[in-house]
């Protein structure tokens, strides 16, 4: 939706790493997360994290909140051929039930 | 079951006819969630459950579009005299929120691609 922004495409070569970023809106949000959509499957959860963090740290999977600017990223290090995929941040806000996506990110590895 | 399931996974049906959608959410989630979500988009939130109660249908476009979830398990989304405008992919999500649940992580089905024709 519009209180959630992300850029539409990213490609990355095998190996490197990838940097998918998210603006947000609204101040209230509560938790951030990153959801990974694959051709035919459904949302699956990555990784999320409270607002009142800086970063979070999952394997390959680094997430950076600047609740400030109010800006998400996710940095994939080492990507690889499976990571493509399209990636949606989500924010919740104060009453938790309502997710508020951003477009979706595709993201193209090339070997 | 092990996941979020939901059928059909595909319906094709003709402009003006009703469609009922079934949400099989993970066994015990309390919360229960439709979203829908457009090509090119990420999902939109139409309604949401915590056991049989409905507590917010705010996104619901229009009140041909409804909602239940009568024994606070399985959910059937109905939308009435289908129009073009409502072909899209309908996907359902269900939460557990227990006290442990720190997260109020949603877990999703594949969804079901409604084409109107």
């Amino acid at each position: 939706g519009e209180d959630v922004e992300q850029s539409l495409f990213l490609s990355v070569r095998e190996g490197d790493s990838s940097v998918i970023n998210c603006t947000y809106t609204d101040s209230s949000s509560t938790y951030l997360y990153w959801y990974k959509q694959e051709p035919g499957a459904g949302l699956q959860l990555l990784t999320y994290i409270f607002s009142n963090m800086d970063m979070k740290q999952d394997q390959r999977l680094t997430v950076l909140l600047n609740k400030k600017d109010k800006h998400l990223s996710l940095r994939i290090a080492d990507t690889q051929t499976g990571d493509s995929a399209i990636y949606f941040c989500a924010e919740s806000r104060y009453n938790f039930n309502k997710f508020y996506f951003g477009s979706g990110t595709k993201l193209n590895v090339k070997p | 079951g092990a996941g979020v399931s939901q059928s059909p996974r595909y319906k094709v049906t003709k402009r003006g006819q009703d469609v009922a959608l079934r949400c099989d959410p993970i066994s015990g989630h309390v919360s229960l969630y439709w979203y829908r979500q457009a090509l090119g988009q990420g999902p939109e939130f139409l309604t949401y459950f915590n056991y049989e109660a409905q507590q917010d249908k705010s996104g619901l476009p229009n009140d041909r579009f409804s909602a239940e979830r009568p024994e606070g398990s399985i959910s059937t989304l109905t939308i009435q005299r289908t129009e073009q405008r409502d072909s899209a992919m309908y996907r359902c999500a269900s939460s557990d929120h227990a006290l442990a649940s720190s997260s109020y992580e949603q877990y999703f089905g594949p969804g079901t691609r409604l084409t109107v024709t």
